[in-house]
């Protein structure tokens, strides 16, 4: 079973820029997570989705960031314009729905460095 | 609000030693909680959990109890090796209304293992 994969690794944008990142669950999971990591901060929580709703959209920092799951498959993460305190590691997780269970299953992540 | 505290680091062991890393949390409800690994260059990976009080989560040599009256859950592993070098985050969720919430996640603790 293919993990949560997150496209691009990296990505490297000057101030001003938009960037889109994009997160693939695991099959069949219902739930989707974005999280980010700035700079020796904690892991923040960015947004739920239940299949295509937001569920959750609380840890969004602003309005600059927009995020969408059409079809309840892949999301993406657009930041328009980018700042320079958008730079950090941007995570997506996603988990079942049902059974109780409550392990959320990570991606390796998105790197952004805004200049 | 839901909080997680740990130990900062870096930490510095030699091989075989006895490690530690304490993590505390508040939360209003019952949560679940978690310890999370990111080994170098990969994502977050779940390490353990539990669910309820005086739960006992292990693995990889690893253990950590939920203690509900100390509102703890440290990891404890009685060898490390050099293979455990990596960053350690302690998180707890909540449910809600059947959902379950985002993750709250400490800082993160790096521990370093030297041969």
């Amino acid at each position: 079973e293919a993990g949560v994969t997150q496209f691009p690794s990296h990505s490297v944008i000057e101030k001003g820029q938009t960037v889109t990142l994009r997160c693939d669950p695991i099959s069949g999971h219902d739930n989707l997570y974005w999280y980010r990591r700035v700079m020796g901060k904690e892991i923040k929580f960015l947004l739920h989705f239940v299949k295509e709703s937001k569920q959750d959209e609380s840890g969004m920092p602003n309005n600059r960031f927009l995020a969408e799951r059409t079809g309840g498959t892949y999301s993406t993460l657009k930041v328009q314009p980018a700042e320079l305190e958008d730079s950090g590691v941007y995570f997506c997780a996603s988990s079942p729905t049902g059974g109780g269970t409550d392990t959320q299953y990570f991606g390796p992540g998105t790197r952004l460095t805004v200049l | 609000g839901n909080s997680v505290t740990q130990m900062e680091g870096p930490v510095t062991l030699s091989e075989e030693a006895f490690l530690t890393i304490n993590c505390t949390y508040t939360a209003t409800g019952y949560p679940s909680l978690f310890w999370y690994v990111q080994y170098p260059g990969e994502g977050l990976q779940l390490l353990l959990k539990a669910t309820k009080a005086d739960d006992k989560g292990s693995n990889k040599g690893f253990e950590a109890t939920y203690r509900k009256e100390t509102t703890s859950f440290h990891l404890e592993k009685g060898s490390v090796q050099v293979s455990d070098s990596a960053v350690y985050f302690c998180a707890l969720s909540e449910w809600y209304g059947g959902s379950q919430g985002n993750l709250i996640f400490g800082k993160g603790t790096k521990l370093s293992v030297k041969p």
